[in-house]
């Protein structure tokens, strides 16, 4: 079956540490990929996407994603954490091949929590 | 701010009343969608639309959602006889003909008591 699979629930990590939050996909073909940024009650922001191309891309916020055909993967990284970056990380996806409503796909998150 | 509004951004309600919800898009995305987010989830989808025609609905929206987009312009998102599992946050998302990212409204946060 067709899914988005984020396998840490919560991460916490101490501010000026690197971070890298997981991402696999189960879908026949390479589906468009997504990482989503979602503060306590608000809605989700795009940090970065990936569609094709270079497999290491830049988003916003200093977020950068690396995208693994091999491993089905869609990690994304910031170098150094800062506290405002506490939040709830989304990975997405978008099927690539058929018609339709190129719906996004989610992952359930994860928790990012930064220690000062 | 992506320039998607959601309205109003809370509510409140008895089990068995209506509600409604609306999102006004960015100005040139054609494309509307309402997802659906419960604590702990990430969003799942419920309905799209391509200008005013509604081409999808997830299996997710039972007879007791209907959602509009009249003039391919705003979109209201209306819930009838409304119970407990319907809490939840509900979100919007838009995007244009040319690209498959969307951008999301703040949502809007439905409690049924």
């Amino acid at each position: 079956a067709q899914s988005v699979t984020q396998p840490d629930i919560h991460i916490t990590v101490s501010e000026g540490a690197s971070l890298e939050l997981r991402c696999n996909y189960s879908y026949g073909a390479t589906p468009y990929l997504f990482w989503y940024v979602q503060s306590p009650g608000q809605g989700l922001q795009l940090l970065l996407k990936y569609f094709s191309g270079d497999t290491l891309v830049q988003g916003i916020k200093g977020f950068e994603a690396e995208f693994k055909r091999s491993q089905s993967s869609f990690n994304l990284r910031k170098p150094s954490v800062h506290w405002s970056d506490a939040a709830e990380y989304f990975c997405a996806v978008v099927p690539r091949l058929g018609a339709g409503s190129y719906q996004l796909t989610f992952g359930k998150g994860t928790k990012l929590s930064v220690i000062p | 701010d992506t320039g998607v509004s959601q309205n109003p951004r809370h509510k409140i309600t008895k089990r068995g009343q209506n509600v409604t919800f609306r999102c006004d898009p960015i100005s040139e995305h054609n494309r509307l969608y309402w997802y659906r987010q419960t604590l702990g989830q990430g969003p799942e989808f419920l309905t799209y639309f391509q200008n005013e025609a509604q081409l999808e609905k997830s299996r997710l929206l039972s007879d007791r959602f209907s959602a509009e987009r009249p003039k391919g312009s705003f979109s209201t998102l209306e819930i009838q006889r409304t119970e407990q599992g319907d809490s939840a946050m509900y979100l919007c998302a838009t995007r244009t003909g040319f690209s498959y990212e969307q951008y999301f409204g703040p949502g809007t946060r439905l409690t049924v008591t």
